[in-house]
């Protein structure tokens, strides 16, 4: 257990609807960050926040987004959902404290099918 | 980030040591590798990262070679729970509190057989 909680597990919505994804990060750790993981395109990072702040984008639509709330918890909204947003979304957190704490541990993932 | 390249897939016998190779000659100096591993569908799991050193923790050792180009995880004994994806990855020195996100290849399939 890495102590990264995602809710909920398993998701099934239809075309054009709009779901939220919930993180609660390991206790004291201030960075959270999202990854969608498709068949085709293995994991690919979307986006980070740091205390709040979004502090890195990497491959994410304009359809999605995420927050970050005062305690700490994250959120990624997917809107207009298309078939091909059927993925593995994880999230993932890291202590701010230098390098040794800096490593990533992610939660196990929420399945999000799209019909 | 200094790129991987990593052998699609390997093939390692129960109670043997699994050996896997990564290579990223266009590391700089201030970028560690850090090894990761993904069993079916589950979420990634930390196994071990270092600078320059070797490093050994419960779950592995990695030996980076000293032009620190490349770099090998070892599991000492393998066993069936060992099957997953390995993924080798180079990430910068964090010069900030929020820290680098991780960016994924395709990583090693080990597969480990009785």
């Amino acid at each position: 257990d890495s102590g990264v909680t995602q809710t909920p597990k398993h998701l099934i919505t239809a075309t054009g609807q709009r779901v939220t994804l919930r993180c609660s990060p390991r206790s004291g750790d201030l960075s959270v960050y999202w990854y969608q993981q498709s068949l085709d395109q293995g994991l690919q990072f979307l986006i980070q926040y740091y205390n709040g702040e979004e502090r890195a984008k990497g491959n994410i639509l304009e359809r999605f987004s995420a927050q970050q709330f005062p305690d700490l918890h994250s959120e990624l909204n997917l809107s207009s959902l298309e078939l091909g947003d059927s993925a593995l979304y994880f999230c993932a957190s890291s202590v701010s404290q230098g390098n040794a704490g800096n490593t990533i541990y992610f939660g196990e993932g929420s399945w999000l099918t799209v019909v | 980030d200094a790129k991987t390249t990593q052998p699609p897939s390997m093939d390692c016998a129960e109670g043997r040591a699994a050996n896997l190779p990564c290579n990223h000659s266009t590391i700089s100096g201030n970028e560690y590798v850090y090894w990761y591993r993904q069993i079916h569908s589950q979420g990634p799991q930390y196994i071990i990262h270092g600078l320059k050193n070797n490093e050994t923790n419960e779950m592995a050792s990695l030996i980076i070679t000293e032009d620190r180009k490349s770099s090998t995880l070892i599991l000492p004994h393998a066993t069936l729970r060992d099957t997953a994806v390995y993924y080798c990855i180079v990430r910068p020195q964090s010069n900030s509190n929020s820290g680098y996100a991780l960016n994924f290849g395709k990583g090693t399939s080990l597969l480990v057989t009785p």
